[in-house]
């Protein structure tokens, strides 16, 4: 079990459909991230929320939105995706000791399982 | 900016034989290191991590990693290894100037024989 949860485990989507994925941990992280994997590939970094301010953004299409609601929430708002962006989509998250920067690189993160995205 | 290099793609070792899984960084100081697994279907567990001191870490599952600044390498080593231990292999470098992210080396490839 981790200490990261994502939902769905499993999407399967059209490119018209907008879904979101949810990542929710309860560890009083206050950084939390996005990432997106290809099949035999590492994560690649989409977005950083550090004390709930988006951090980094990875020159990700705006079809991908982020979103932080809380210390202990993430979503990623889906909209008009295209079929190269079928992967398995990562949540994050790491105890950063203040909002500096510093911090984003030097504390281990914690990964949710994952959400397997399919764009038909 | 920082890189990581994981000279190898795949290794096949048989169970209750040694492990060494190899990464070379470079970056023009000491980075932050650490080593992830992942298991099919499942995200990324940490394994351990290098920030300063004593150059041997020791993480879980038996694992082991030793830093050589001179050799700007951060090999992962187990001394017998589990039919459990198959999965992918990620060393990861989190840098002290922009871009502060973790960069990720392209993985290794863990097939355990019987």
């Amino acid at each position: 079990d981790t200490e990261v949860t994502q939902t769905p485990k499993h999407l399967v989507m059209g490119m018209t459909n907008k879904k979101s994925l949810k990542c929710e941990q309860h560890m009083g992280h206050r950084a939390m991230y996005w990432y997106k994997q290809k099949a035999k590939k590492p994560p690649e970094l989409m977005f950083v929320y550090s004390y709930e301010k988006l951090s980094i953004n990875e020159s990700v299409p705006s079809r991908f939105s982020p979103e932080c609601p809380n210390s202990s929430l993430l979503n990623l708002h889906l909209h008009a995706l295209q079929p190269e962006d079928s992967a398995l989509y990562l949540c994050a998250s790491s105890n950063v000791q203040g909002p500096d920067p510093l911090w984003l690189s030097n504390q281990p993160q914690h990964f949710g399982d994952g959400t397997r995205l399919s764009i038909l | 900016a920082q890189s990581v290099t994981q000279p190898d793609i795949h290794i096949t070792v048989s169970e209750g034989a040694s492990l060494e899984l190899r990464c070379n960084y470079s970056y023009g100081a000491t980075p932050y290191l650490f080593w992830y697994v992942q298991s099919p279907g499942q995200g990324l567990q940490l394994l351990l991590k290098y920030f300063s001191g004593d150059t041997l870490v020791q993480g879980i599952k038996g694992f082991e990693a030793e830093f050589k600044r001179s050799q700007s390498s951060f090999n992962l080593r187990k001394p017998s290894v589990h039919w459990s231990d198959a999965a992918e292999y990620f060393c990861a470098v989190g840098a002290l100037t922009p871009p502060r992210q973790l960069t990720f080396g392209s993985g290794t490839q863990l097939t355990v024989l019987p």
